[in-house]
Protein backbone atom coordinates (compact mmCIF):
# COMPACT_ATOMS: atom_id res chain seq x y z
CA UNK A 1 0.00 0.00 0.00
CA UNK A 2 1.00 3.57 -0.59
CA UNK A 3 2.61 5.30 2.11
CA UNK A 4 5.41 7.58 2.36
CA UNK A 5 9.26 6.53 3.48
CA UNK A 6 11.58 8.98 5.09
CA UNK A 7 14.99 9.29 4.89
CA UNK A 8 17.37 9.43 7.06
CA UNK A 9 16.38 6.96 9.43
CA UNK A 10 17.97 8.81 12.45
CA UNK A 11 20.04 12.57 12.52
CA UNK A 12 21.79 13.99 15.39
CA UNK A 13 22.88 17.78 15.17
CA UNK A 14 23.66 20.19 17.73
CA UNK A 15 21.60 23.00 18.64
CA UNK A 16 21.70 26.21 16.04
CA UNK A 17 22.21 23.59 12.62
CA UNK A 18 19.59 22.98 10.49
CA UNK A 19 17.69 19.57 10.23
CA UNK A 20 16.94 18.41 6.76
CA UNK A 21 15.02 14.59 6.55
CA UNK A 22 13.12 13.49 3.05
CA UNK A 23 10.59 11.76 2.29
CA UNK A 24 10.14 9.30 -0.59
CA UNK A 25 6.55 7.90 -1.74
CA UNK A 26 5.30 5.70 -4.68
CA UNK A 27 2.18 6.91 -6.70
CA UNK A 28 0.09 10.33 -7.27
CA UNK A 29 -1.20 12.11 -4.04
CA UNK A 30 -3.09 15.00 -3.59
CA UNK A 31 -1.53 16.21 -0.41
CA UNK A 32 1.43 15.61 1.43
CA UNK A 33 1.63 15.79 5.03
CA UNK A 34 4.34 16.34 8.13
CA UNK A 35 4.07 15.38 11.92
CA UNK A 36 6.43 15.57 14.81
CA UNK A 37 5.89 12.60 17.40
CA UNK A 38 7.30 13.43 20.70
CA UNK A 39 8.62 10.14 23.24
CA UNK A 40 5.71 8.23 23.78
CA UNK A 41 2.82 11.06 22.50
CA UNK A 42 0.80 11.24 19.76
CA UNK A 43 1.58 12.50 16.62
CA UNK A 44 1.42 16.39 16.27
CA UNK A 45 0.60 18.00 13.03
CA UNK A 46 3.44 20.07 11.16
CA UNK A 47 2.56 21.29 7.55
CA UNK A 48 0.25 20.32 4.75
CA UNK A 49 1.14 20.66 1.46
CA UNK A 50 -0.62 19.99 -1.34
CA UNK A 51 0.40 18.38 -5.07
CA UNK A 52 -0.04 21.93 -7.03
CA UNK A 53 2.30 23.69 -4.35
CA UNK A 54 6.26 23.53 -4.60
CA UNK A 55 7.46 25.26 -1.03
CA UNK A 56 5.62 26.09 2.22
CA UNK A 57 6.76 27.73 5.23
CA UNK A 58 5.54 27.62 8.71
CA UNK A 59 7.83 29.23 11.58
CA UNK A 60 10.69 28.00 11.37
CA UNK A 61 9.79 24.78 9.10
CA UNK A 62 9.97 24.84 5.30
CA UNK A 63 8.54 21.81 3.50
CA UNK A 64 9.28 21.24 -0.94
CA UNK A 65 7.70 18.90 -2.64
CA UNK A 66 8.83 17.64 -6.12
CA UNK A 67 5.76 15.83 -7.21
CA UNK A 68 8.40 14.67 -10.83
CA UNK A 69 10.51 12.77 -8.32
CA UNK A 70 8.11 12.09 -5.99
CA UNK A 71 9.37 13.69 -2.68
CA UNK A 72 9.58 15.70 -0.27
CA UNK A 73 12.08 17.70 2.50
CA UNK A 74 11.59 18.98 5.50
CA UNK A 75 13.55 21.80 6.31
CA UNK A 76 14.23 22.65 10.16
CA UNK A 77 16.51 25.88 11.16
CA UNK A 78 18.00 27.16 13.44
CA UNK A 79 16.82 23.81 15.50
CA UNK A 80 16.31 23.75 19.06
CA UNK A 81 16.77 21.03 21.84
CA UNK A 82 13.21 20.72 21.99
CA UNK A 83 12.66 19.96 18.17
CA UNK A 84 14.11 15.88 19.49
CA UNK A 85 11.71 14.10 18.29
CA UNK A 86 10.51 11.51 15.30
CA UNK A 87 9.27 13.17 12.53
CA UNK A 88 6.79 11.69 9.70
CA UNK A 89 5.51 12.14 6.36
CA UNK A 90 2.02 10.82 4.98
CA UNK A 91 0.78 10.80 2.02
CA UNK A 92 -3.00 11.00 1.10
CA UNK A 93 -3.81 8.33 -1.79
CA UNK A 94 -7.11 6.95 -0.73
CA UNK A 95 -6.17 7.27 3.50
CA UNK A 96 -3.36 8.61 4.99
CA UNK A 97 -0.15 6.09 4.93
CA UNK A 98 2.80 6.93 7.29
CA UNK A 99 6.28 6.22 7.26
CA UNK A 100 8.61 4.86 9.95
CA UNK A 101 9.84 8.33 10.78
CA UNK A 102 13.10 10.24 11.04
CA UNK A 103 14.41 10.41 14.76
CA UNK A 104 16.13 13.70 15.45
CA UNK A 105 18.01 14.54 17.85
CA UNK A 106 18.82 18.42 18.82
CA UNK A 107 22.09 18.39 20.96
CA UNK A 108 21.93 21.46 23.41
CA UNK B 1 -10.85 20.22 26.04
CA UNK B 2 -8.87 17.46 24.84
CA UNK B 3 -9.78 17.31 21.39
CA UNK B 4 -9.16 13.16 21.21
CA UNK B 5 -9.00 11.33 24.26
CA UNK B 6 -8.54 7.62 24.63
CA UNK B 7 -8.58 5.13 27.77
CA UNK B 8 -6.56 3.93 28.80
CA UNK B 9 -3.05 5.20 28.75
CA UNK B 10 -1.75 2.12 30.00
CA UNK B 11 -2.97 -1.89 29.79
CA UNK B 12 -0.93 -4.52 30.49
CA UNK B 13 -2.63 -8.12 30.57
CA UNK B 14 -2.17 -11.74 29.91
CA UNK B 15 -2.48 -13.41 26.51
CA UNK B 16 -5.78 -14.92 25.83
CA UNK B 17 -7.51 -12.24 27.53
CA UNK B 18 -10.23 -9.76 25.89
CA UNK B 19 -9.89 -5.89 25.89
CA UNK B 20 -11.16 -2.64 25.27
CA UNK B 21 -9.49 0.73 24.28
CA UNK B 22 -12.29 3.27 24.19
CA UNK B 23 -11.52 6.90 22.16
CA UNK B 24 -13.32 10.36 21.61
CA UNK B 25 -13.42 13.49 20.12
CA UNK B 26 -14.99 16.62 20.21
CA UNK B 27 -13.88 18.11 17.22
CA UNK B 28 -17.18 17.30 15.33
CA UNK B 29 -15.06 15.03 12.71
CA UNK B 30 -16.48 12.83 10.18
CA UNK B 31 -13.81 10.50 10.26
CA UNK B 32 -12.08 8.61 12.75
CA UNK B 33 -8.66 6.15 12.65
CA UNK B 34 -7.20 3.80 14.50
CA UNK B 35 -3.07 3.06 14.22
CA UNK B 36 -0.88 0.47 15.70
CA UNK B 37 2.87 1.61 16.15
CA UNK B 38 4.93 -1.35 16.89
CA UNK B 39 8.13 -1.38 18.81
CA UNK B 40 10.30 -0.22 16.04
CA UNK B 41 7.72 3.21 15.26
CA UNK B 42 6.41 1.83 12.63
CA UNK B 43 3.02 3.86 12.17
CA UNK B 44 0.47 1.37 10.36
CA UNK B 45 -3.61 1.96 9.93
CA UNK B 46 -5.80 -0.56 11.09
CA UNK B 47 -9.13 0.83 10.50
CA UNK B 48 -10.89 4.38 9.43
CA UNK B 49 -14.17 4.77 10.49
CA UNK B 50 -16.70 7.60 8.30
CA UNK B 51 -20.11 8.91 9.70
CA UNK B 52 -20.02 4.95 11.40
CA UNK B 53 -18.75 3.03 8.35
CA UNK B 54 -15.25 1.33 7.92
CA UNK B 55 -14.12 2.23 5.16
CA UNK B 56 -10.86 0.54 5.47
CA UNK B 57 -9.61 -2.45 7.09
CA UNK B 58 -5.97 -3.27 6.37
CA UNK B 59 -5.30 -6.65 6.83
CA UNK B 60 -6.07 -6.82 10.47
CA UNK B 61 -6.84 -9.88 11.99
CA UNK B 62 -10.30 -10.37 13.18
CA UNK B 63 -9.62 -10.74 16.63
CA UNK B 64 -9.75 -6.91 16.60
CA UNK B 65 -13.12 -5.16 16.31
CA UNK B 66 -14.00 -1.57 15.84
CA UNK B 67 -17.39 -0.75 17.46
CA UNK B 68 -18.25 3.42 16.40
CA UNK B 69 -21.66 3.66 18.64
CA UNK B 70 -21.41 7.24 17.40
CA UNK B 71 -19.73 9.62 15.31
CA UNK B 72 -17.55 11.22 18.41
CA UNK B 73 -16.29 7.45 18.97
CA UNK B 74 -14.64 4.65 17.94
CA UNK B 75 -13.76 2.09 20.62
CA UNK B 76 -11.12 -0.77 19.86
CA UNK B 77 -12.12 -4.61 21.02
CA UNK B 78 -9.17 -7.01 21.16
CA UNK B 79 -10.11 -10.58 21.57
CA UNK B 80 -7.80 -13.43 22.59
CA UNK B 81 -4.65 -11.20 23.06
CA UNK B 82 -1.34 -12.82 21.59
CA UNK B 83 2.09 -11.86 22.32
CA UNK B 84 2.74 -9.97 19.05
CA UNK B 85 -0.41 -7.25 20.02
CA UNK B 86 1.93 -5.32 22.11
CA UNK B 87 2.25 -1.97 20.62
CA UNK B 88 0.68 1.49 21.36
CA UNK B 89 -2.62 1.94 19.57
CA UNK B 90 -3.38 5.53 18.48
CA UNK B 91 -6.74 6.94 18.03
CA UNK B 92 -6.95 9.70 15.62
CA UNK B 93 -10.05 11.77 13.98
CA UNK B 94 -9.94 14.07 11.08
CA UNK B 95 -11.11 14.66 7.17
CA UNK B 96 -9.95 12.10 4.84
CA UNK B 97 -7.37 13.78 3.12
CA UNK B 98 -6.34 16.59 5.93
CA UNK B 99 -4.97 17.19 8.86
CA UNK B 100 -5.92 14.26 11.77
CA UNK B 101 -5.48 15.11 15.31
CA UNK B 102 -3.90 11.96 17.15
CA UNK B 103 -4.90 11.00 20.81
CA UNK B 104 -2.55 10.29 23.57
CA UNK B 105 -1.58 6.71 22.87
CA UNK B 106 -2.56 3.59 24.61
CA UNK B 107 0.53 1.20 25.30
CA UNK B 108 -0.91 -2.27 24.96
CA UNK B 109 2.14 -4.99 26.61
CA UNK B 110 0.66 -8.45 26.48
CA UNK B 111 2.18 -11.06 28.90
Amino acid sequence: SQQGEEDPQALSIQEGENATMNCSYKTSINNLQWYRQNSGRGLVHLILIRSNEREKHSGRLRVTLDTSKKSSSLLITASRAADTASYFCATDVNDMRFGAGTRLTVKP
Amino acid sequence: DTAVSQTPKYLVTQMGNDKSIKCEQNLGHDTMYWYKQDSKKFLKIMFSYNNKELIINETVPNRFSPKSPDKAHLNLHINSLELGDSAVYFCASGDRIGEQFFGPGTRLTVL
